[in-house]
This record gives structure tokens, C-alpha cells and sequence, in this order.
């Protein structure tokens, strides 16, 4: 596999749910994001690993808990979501551990919380 | 607040004209500047990134930078269909921050 994987690449769950997103990176990167993405809205930036440590938290609701156990990989836990919380999910790796070479995105996790 | 403003279009242009793509932000100490093509239901793919004033080209794309104006363009020559999606300006603001415009949707019609 090369690039950026992301599984699954959909998914529905009910608001009392729990479930978890995974990426991963074979570009030897070091730095892992996720990104929400809603219809007619910028992406907004939700957490950003560098070197596996957790470098950046954009106010985001604790009902979304990231996880990366190393630099190829990355995770994000879900539970108890609500309807709004429903859109596109991408994780993107860069090189330089500070976005300034651009990023590299996953295919997405199209979520849909009923 | 940090922002990075597109109009939204829909940008339609005929098959084989310039498209051409628009972009401001607002932190003046932003280094690096790119463009993501996203089709639909697909995600984000990088095609330009430029980081000094002046023009940068690549291919049939063109990246316009100008940092007085806090400006950025995208210049798409001979457009053809398959360049129907919608583009995204990014500006990397540093401290792991890139921000993100909302994108412009491009029509090329054959």
C-alpha cells in the first residue's frame, strides 16, 4: 500500500455508539492530522500529531478522542455523537512535521451519525 | 481570526479557455501557500504550492503569489473537463496551522 489510508471509508451510527476511524501512513511522514470536512464549509483542523505527540486540539468536543500509537498511524475515537456531527473525515500526513510542504489526505470516512 | 476567503463560484468556463482562480488571506506572517483539487466525493489532492512572490508554474497551472496583497491565484490554461472539480487555497500560517478555504467549483464545459 502507498500513501494514505483511511478505513472505513463509510459509516453509520446511532448516537450512543461507539466507534473508531483509522489512518495510515506509508510516506514515512511525521506529522498526522484530522481534518472534519462539512458540505459548503472549510476544512476544519481537529488534532495534529507531530512525532506522535499530540501538538495541536482545536476546541473539539471530547466526544471525538485521537490516538496515535506511532508515526505511521492514527486514530480517532468516537462515542456518544450527535447529528451535527455527521460529514467527511480526513486524515493527512506532511513531511516536514509543520504542513509547509502541503498535505497528503486519506480517501475519507463519510460519517453519518443517526 | 485567521482566514483564508474564495468565492464560491460556480466558475463555468469553456472548454480550452483560462480559468482562473482567486484566493485572499488574512495573516501576512503565512510562508506557504497551496492549492488542493478536490472531485467530487473524493478527497483533497495537492497540485500547486508556492511560497515567494511571482509566478510558479507547472504544466498547465500556473500559482500567482502576492504577499502585499495577501493574494493568491490559480491560473488553469487550456481547460478541459476532466479539470471540473472544486479548488481549495491553503495558507500555512506555522505552528502546524494550515487554514483552508471554503473552495471554488469549477465548471469546464466541453
Amino acid at each position: 500500500e502507498t500513501g494514505v489510508t483511511q478505513t472505513p471509508r463509510h459509516l453509520v451510527m446511532g448516537m450512543t455508539n461507539k466507534k473508531s476511524l483509522k489512518c495510515e501512513q506509508h510516506l514515512g511522514h511525521n506529522a498526522m492530522y484530522w481534518y472534519k470536512q462539512s458540505a459548503k464549509k472549510p476544512l476544519e483542523l481537529m488534532f495534529v500529531y507531530s512525532l506522535e505527540e499530540r501538538v495541536e486540539n482545536n476546541s473539539v468536543p471530547s466526544r471525538f478522542s485521537p490516538e496515535c500509537p506511532n508515526s505511521s498511524h492514527l486514530f480517532l475515537h468516537l462515542h456518544t455523537l450527535q447529528p451535527e456531527d455527521s460529514a467527511l473525515y480526513l486524515c493527512a500526513s506532511s513531511g516536514t512535521g509543520t504542513g509547509g510542504n502541503g498535505y497528503t489526505f486519506g480517501s475519507g470516512t463519510r460519517l453519518t451519525v443517526v | 481570526q485567521k482566514e483564508v476567503e474564495q468565492n464560491s463560484g460556480p466558475l463555468s468556463v469553456p472548454e480550452g479557455a483560462i480559468a482562473s482562480l482567486n484566493c485572499t488571506y488574512s495573516d501576512r506572517g503565512s510562508q506557504s501557500f497551496f492549492w488542493y483539487r478536490q472531485y467530487s466525493g473524493k478527497s483533497p489532492e495537492l497540485i500547486m504550492s508556492i511560497y515567494s512572490n511571482g509566478d510558479k508554474e507547472d504544466g498547465r497551472f500556473t500559482a500567482q503569489l502576492n504577499k502585499a496583497s495577501q493574494y493568491v491565484s490559480l491560473l488553469i490554461r487550456d481547460s478541459q473537463p476532466s479539470d471540473s472539480a472544486t479548488y481549495l487555497c491553503a495558507v500555512d500560517t506555522g505552528g502546524f496551522k494550515t487554514i483552508f478555504g471554503a473552495g471554488t467549483r469549477l465548471f469546464v464545459k466541453a
